[in-house]
């Protein structure tokens, strides 16, 4: 089964402190995940991809394949970061679409 | 820039009346999908369109359906409202490629429905 877990519905921490939103994968191959943040009312954005192995706005994420895991870390949050996460596996076949977690909500407390 | 546009922003409908969602893009993208995303339950898939001319059955299918119009739309259907179709629909369109290379979906700004 393709499934993406992540099981913080809530993440409140505070300004300037270390920030991990977990989120685990099943999936039976090789994975393609992405990290999407919603700011308050706006729509869905792309935060990273593991293919790119990039830091978008200070956060990283690194696919751990041993864990099926694919947390998103940022080592000091911002007040902006507050926001909506997803994390998203594609799925199999020739559409591979996209199979999103429940999200988390950061809160990062001034 | 327009991206991924839906209409309306804000809906309220009472049970049993029908609606559409709009939805277009003007990037090129062949794929286009409706999720309906709910406290909770994140983002589920009901209809997703691989190209013009061709819809599947997502996740949560039931009381909705769609059309793809052409290239650029992909419209939902509500034909008779319920409480439970309460939520914040997105339309997103994205060009699929091989695994691992560019398949970034873009999102519209949301659709907020009140089946009251």
């Amino acid at each position: 089964a393709q499934r993406v877990t992540q099981p913080e519905k809530l993440l409140s921490v505070f300004k300037g402190a270390p920030v991990e939103l977990k989120c685990n994968y099943s999936y039976s191959g090789s994975p393609e995940l992405f990290w999407y943040v919603q700011y308050s009312r706006q729509r869905l954005q792309l935060l990273l991809r593991h293919i790119s192995r990039e830091s978008i706005k200070g956060f990283t994420a690194d696919l751990n394949k041993g864990e099926t895991s694919f947390h998103l870390k940022k080592p000091f949050a911002q007040e902006e970061d507050s926001a909506m996460y997803y994390c998203a596996l594609r799925g199999g076949g020739s559409q591979g679409n996209l199979i999103f977690g429940k999200g988390t909500k950061l809160s990062v407390k001034p | 820039n327009a991206g991924v546009t839906q209409t309306p922003k804000f809906q309220v409908l009472k049970t049993g009346q029908s609606m559409t969602l709009q939805c277009a893009q003007d990037m090129n993208h062949n794929s286009m999908y409706w999720y309906r995303q709910d406290p909770g339950m994140g983002l589920r898939l009901i209809y997703y369109s691989a190209s013009e001319g061709t819809t599947d059955k997502g996740e949560v299918p039931n009381g909705y359906n769609v059309s793809r119009l052409n290239k650029r739309e992909f419209s939902l259907r509500l034909e008779s409202a319920a409480p439970s179709q309460t939520s914040v629909y997105f339309c997103a369109s994205r060009s699929p490629g091989a695994r691992f290379t560019n398949t970034e979906a873009f999102f519209g700004q949301g659709t907020r429905l009140t089946v009251v």
